[in-house]
């Protein structure tokens, strides 16, 4: 089945830490990955995706996330987090061409809480 | 920039009563689709819907939800008679094509007493 997995739930920093998110994906066929946030009382906004070309995907507010495709993997990192980055963060993966208007399965998400 | 945009932000209603959530896609995509998210859980899909069907839905879109694009820029989700676990936030997505981005809406709050 696809699915998507996110193998922290709560990921406690300091400010100034560096910050790697882990995401799993199933099957092996075509995809496009994403990164989304969702800050407290908010609707969500995408970080960065990635559709093709480079793995290594640059996105908004410093973050980047590389897709290893030997891995499944799609982990999202930034080199150093701040108080305003506490949030939940949600990988995401479409399958395209698997239906006529393909849905996007998102991962349980991970908690980021920052200590200034 | 365009964006997608949902009312109302904030619907309560009781249990057993009918509502209408309302998006308004970007106005030349053709896919749309709707997601909710249980406080405290992940968003999962609901239904996607392009060329005036519905594509695919999931096994949470029984027979109480039902979609329509009443007039080619509204996209509605009505659920028929709702039930206390159908307290969520709802949120509609639109896309240019399958393989494009999907943008999301602000969302619906549902809170059904």
């Amino acid at each position: 089945a696809q699915s998507v997995s996110q193998h922290n739930h709560h990921v406690i920093l300091s400010e100034a830490a560096s910050l790697e998110l882990g995401c799993n994906y199933s099957y092996g066929g075509t995809v496009n990955l994403f990164w989304y946030v969702q800050y407290p009382g908010q609707h969500l906004q995408l970080l960065l995706k990635y559709f093709s070309g480079d793995p290594l995907v640059k996105g908004i507010k410093g973050f980047e996330a590389e897709f290893i495709k030997s891995k499944f993997s799609f982990n999202l990192r930034k080199p150093s987090v701040q108080w305003s980055d506490t949030a939940e963060y949600f990988c995401a993966v479409n399958y395209p061409g698997y239906s006529s208007a393909s849905k996007i399965i998102f991962g349980s998400g991970t908690r980021l809480s920052i200590r200034p | 920039e365009p964006e997608v945009t949902q009312t109302p932000s904030h619907q309560v209603t009781q249990m057993g009563q009918e509502v209408i959530l309302r998006c308004v896609p970007i106005s030349n995509h053709l896919y749309f689709y709707w997601y909710r998210q249980i406080l405290g859980q992940k968003v999962e899909f609901l239904v996607s819907f392009y060329n005036n069907e519905i594509s695919e839905k999931s096994e949470i879109f029984d027979d109480q939800f039902s979609v329509e694009r009443p007039d080619g820029s509204n996209f509605t989700l009505k659920i028929r008679s709702t039930k206390l676990e159908d307290s969520a936030m709802y949120f509609c997505a639109s896309a240019q094509g399958d393989a494009n981005e999907q943008f999301f809406g602000p969302g619906t709050r549902l809170t059904v007493l």
